[in-house]
């Protein structure tokens, strides 16, 4: 069985202060995790995923997140927030062995103040 | 949106009728998927398909209907068994493998009448 869980339904960062969407999972297996990025009344898009290898990510638009065994979890990270980075975030697992479906969190609302 | 459409972009349906939501890719993916979105909800799984003339039931399947006669086309009929179907409706695609990245349409609004 795999889960995740996103705890925040909303986060508010001012303009230029860093930025932290939190995810954890719950796989039975080794994991694949993603995050992607929804924008108002359009699809979803891809930020970054962590396959293997080193557990600090880094993908698009100066996103990365950091890949946590330990603490099962899968943070999304900026170290300087935009008011264009404002969305809808969702992360989403899949694990090693398992149906190659995804389950997604619930999404978390980023809210950047000017 | 990577390849994928989605039409209509606003879908109006009236008690009782069926309608249909259009998705195509040119991404030469193998899987493609059907996902329902509700405000605080995330997104749950309707129908998927990985091969043509083959699908599975997501996690809400009841009141939905699929077809996969093609490799580029997977549409979606919500049926009048769907009792609440007002929702924002995403197609994706991939290729086969735990791995690999989802691709996402621009979605369907389905409003009821």
């Amino acid at each position: 069985a795999q889960s995740v869980a996103q705890p925040e339904d909303q986060v508010n960062v001012a303009e230029g202060n860093p930025l932290t969407v939190k995810c954890t999972y719950s796989v039975s297996g080794n994991p694949y995790l993603f995050w992607y990025v929804q924008y108002p009344n359009r699809g979803l898009q891809f930020l970054l995923k962590y396959i293997t290898g080193d557990n600090l990510v880094k993908g698009s638009y100066g996103f990365e997140a950091e890949f946590n065994k330990s603490q099962t979890s899968f943070h999304l990270k900026k170290p300087s927030a935009l008011v264009s980075d404002s969305a809808l975030y969702f992360c989403a697992v899949r694990f090693r062995g398992g149906s190659y479906i995804p389950t997604f969190g619930r999404g978390t609302s980023l809210i950047v103040h000017p | 949106d990577g390849g994928i459409t989605q039409s209509p972009k606003y879908l109006f349906r009236k008690e009782g009728q069926n309608v249909t939501l259009s998705c195509e890719q040119n991404l030469n993916h193998d899987a493609m998927y059907w996902y329902r979105q509700d405000p605080g909800q995330g997104l749950r799984l309707i129908y998927y398909s990985q091969i043509v003339n083959d699908f599975q039931k997501g996690d809400i399947a009841e009141g939905y209907s699929v077809s996969r006669e093609k490799k580029e086309s997977f549409p979606l009929t919500v049926t009048s068994a769907q009792k609440n179907p007002t929702a924002f409706y995403l197609c994706a695609s991939s290729i086969i493998g735990p791995g690999e990245t989802q691709y996402f349409g621009p979605g369907t609004r389905l409003l009821v009448l």
